[in-house]
This record gives C-alpha cells, structure tokens and sequence, in this order.
C-alpha cells in the first residue's frame, strides 16, 4: 500500500487568512495528485489536481508540487468559514496500480469568523 | 440525476447476515470504484473495474467481501457473513477514464450490530 501521510490538525484559522495543508507521499515514482474535500456527512469532491513541479493556481486554492522532497501542498487565500472540511490529499498509483488512488486521512480545517 | 447513485444509503443488519450494496456510476463512465471510510479514517480501497479489463481486487479485506459490475454499468458489493468491524460507510465512484478524478456517490453506511 503506498503511504499518503497528512497532518491529521485539526487546523485552525481565521476567516481571511491563508490555510495551509501539507501531504507527503513514499512512492518517488509518483506522477498525479489530488486534493479533495470532504464536508461533514458528505462524499468527497475533487477541488484540484498537479502533474507537474511548480504551483497550480485555480481561484483562491493553489497547489504546489516538489517531486523531489515528495510533498504537495494546497494554500487556500481568503478562507471563509464555508472552507471548513476535511481535505483529503490522494495520490495515483503506477504500473500495475495505475488505476488506484491510495488517499491519505485528511487534515481538519476550521475556519472561524 | 446526473451522479453516481448509491442503495440503500444506510443498512443496518446483524452479525452474519449477507448484504448488497448498489452502485450506479454516471452514464459513459468507465471506471468504478468502491471504498470504504471508517469514523474519523482515511478511504480505504477496495476494488475497481475499468472498461472490460480484469478487475483490481487487491483491496478487499478478505474472501467474505466481492464485487462486480454487470454490463460496464452497475456494480454490486456483496459482503457475506458480516462482521462486527465491517461496519463503516461504503463509497463509489466512477471516472471517466483511470485519471484521478473520482466523482462520488453519497454512500451507504452499513452498521452490523
């Protein structure tokens, strides 16, 4: 099983400030990965995915990618209290596992007003 | 609806009983996914299918747990004899191809008592 390792926070902050989630992964070889967001009681919902080193803009959410110390990050600019949920880091498998998507266990965002 | 649909969407049932969970995927999906995700734990993989391949089944946790998708469409997850620790909610997803991006369904919750 591939390890996706997360803070599990719960994180904390206030309403407008930036929200900072971390996940490193074991297997170098990994190409693709993903954030989702899971609400309270509900499914996960896929926000953002990186292939590449570097950052990944898409509104208030960026992505960032080093391959080489194996950590993909999600910033969130402006957080609102509607941010609050667990967010999930995954990342796809390779060769034989091409197909899976091993997911860590989520870092708990608060966002308070 | 236009998402992936999942039956019953909580089963509560007694030790040793056999269940049935449904899954149908969004129209034009190929790949379909079952996890599992246990009070405040990470989605455990369980098993996909993609298109008409051999599907992965080295996530079920043992020989009482099977699956399979008729038709390219629908899946079923049958778990024989259930277990006390079987107990969690049971997600699908389907992709449109092996990319990463699962859209899921709002799962079942089985509870064994």
């Amino acid at each position: 099983q591939k390890e996706v390792e997360q803070n599990s926070g719960p994180l904390s902050v206030p309403e407008g400030a930036i929200a900072s989630l971390n996940c490193t992964y074991s297997d170098r070889g990994s190409q693709s990965f993903f954030w989702y967001r899971q609400y309270s009681g509900k499914s996960p919902e896929l926000i953002m995915f990186i292939y590449s080193n570097g950052d990944k803009e898409d509104g208030r959410f960026t992505a960032q990618l080093n391959k080489a110390s194996q950590y993909v990050s999600l910033l969130i600019r402006d957080s609102q209290p509607s941010d609050s949920a667990t967010y999930l880091c995954a990342v796809r498998g390779r060769g034989s596992t091409l197909g899976r998507l091993y997911f860590g266990r989520g870092t708990q965002l608060t966002v308070w007003p | 609806g236009a998402g992936v649909s999942q039956s019953p969407s909580n089963k509560v049932t007694e030790k040793g009983k056999d269940v049935e969970l449904r899954c149908d995927p969004i129209s034009g999906h190929t790949a379909l996914y079952w996890y599992r995700q246990s009070l405040g734990q990470g989605l455990e993989f369980l098993i996909y299918f993609q298109g008409n391949s051999a599907p992965d089944k080295s996530g079920l946790p043992s020989d009482r747990f099977s699956a399979e998708r008729t038709g390219g469409s629908v899946s079923t997850l049958t778990i024989q004899r259930t277990q006390q620790e079987d107990s969690a909610v049971y997600l699908c997803a389907s992709s449109p191809a092996i990319t990463g991006e699962l859209f899921f369904g709002e799962g079942s919750r089985l509870t064994v008592l």
